[in-house]
């Protein structure tokens, strides 16, 4: 199976919106509503974002938001700060019962 | 509070089986909403998928390694195994185990992680 497709890098000043874009297919991403972000800080381990497309966990700004269309699916983080200066990961479900990641996204704040 | 903790050697050597523990303490591993699961990050790339298990021994492997991973669980120590065989540098990564709620694609909670490099 083949990573999601994210860009590389997504950058931005303090106080803007940025969006993280997520695109699969139609076996992963555009067939189920099971996609998930998250967000890794250097030497940290993985922190849930967003579950479900557009779901936020308990204690989550709500800066953080998840949508989709078709076969992509987004992240966008409103009022940039400089602790969301981090790599971020989509993740989905798969019609072949399996789980795949996107290649992630640095997010820099200038 | 649930917690997970990796644990095994963090150094294998080339053609040979890297086998990691995942020690789950705070709760159940024989839950029946959750998956117990590997995921890796090798040194400048991203998070890759490698598999989960259910507590009566259901496993789902990532197709690109699934010819040389078994996933294994124990209830009665309430830990989780993962062994990946004839290993390469290519193997050199973070390994995580989490745990993910079923119907979901939700991974609530992560090991620390434990760094594992494959060389002679």
């Amino acid at each position: 199976q083949s990573a999601l497709t994210q860009p590389a890098s997504v950058s931005g000043s303090p106080g803007q919106s940025i969006t993280i874009s997520c695109t699969g297919t139609s076996s992963d991403v555009g067939a189920y509503n099971y996609v998930s972000w998250y967000q890794q800080h250097p030497g940290k381990a993985p922190k849930l974002m967003i579950y479900d497309v557009a779901n936020r966990p308990s204690g989550i700004s709500s800066r953080f938001s998840g949508s989709k269309s078709d076969n992509t699916a987004s992240l966008t983080i409103s009022g940039l700060q400089a602790e969301d200066e981090a790599d971020y990961f989509c993740h989905s479900y798969t019609s072949s019962s399996t789980w795949v990641f996107g290649g992630g996204t640095k997010v820099t704040v200038l | 509070q649930l917690q997970l903790q990796e644990s095994g050697p963090g150094l294998v050597k080339p053609s040979e089986t890297l086998s990691l523990t995942c020690i789950v303490s705070g709760g159940s591993i024989s839950s029946s909403n959750h998956y117990w699961g590997w995921i890796r990050r090798p040194p400048g790339k991203g998070l890759e998928w490698i598999g989960d298990i259910y507590y009566r021994g259901n496993t789902y492997y990532n197709p690109s390694l699934k010819s040389r991973v078994t996933i294994s669980v124990d209830t009665s120590t309430n830990q989780f195994s993962l062994k990946l065989r004839s290993v390469t540098a290519a193997d050199t990564a973070v390994y995580y185990c989490a745990r993910r709620r079923m119907s979901s694609s939700w991974i609530d909670y992560w090991g620390q992680g434990t760094l594992v490099t494959v060389s002679s």
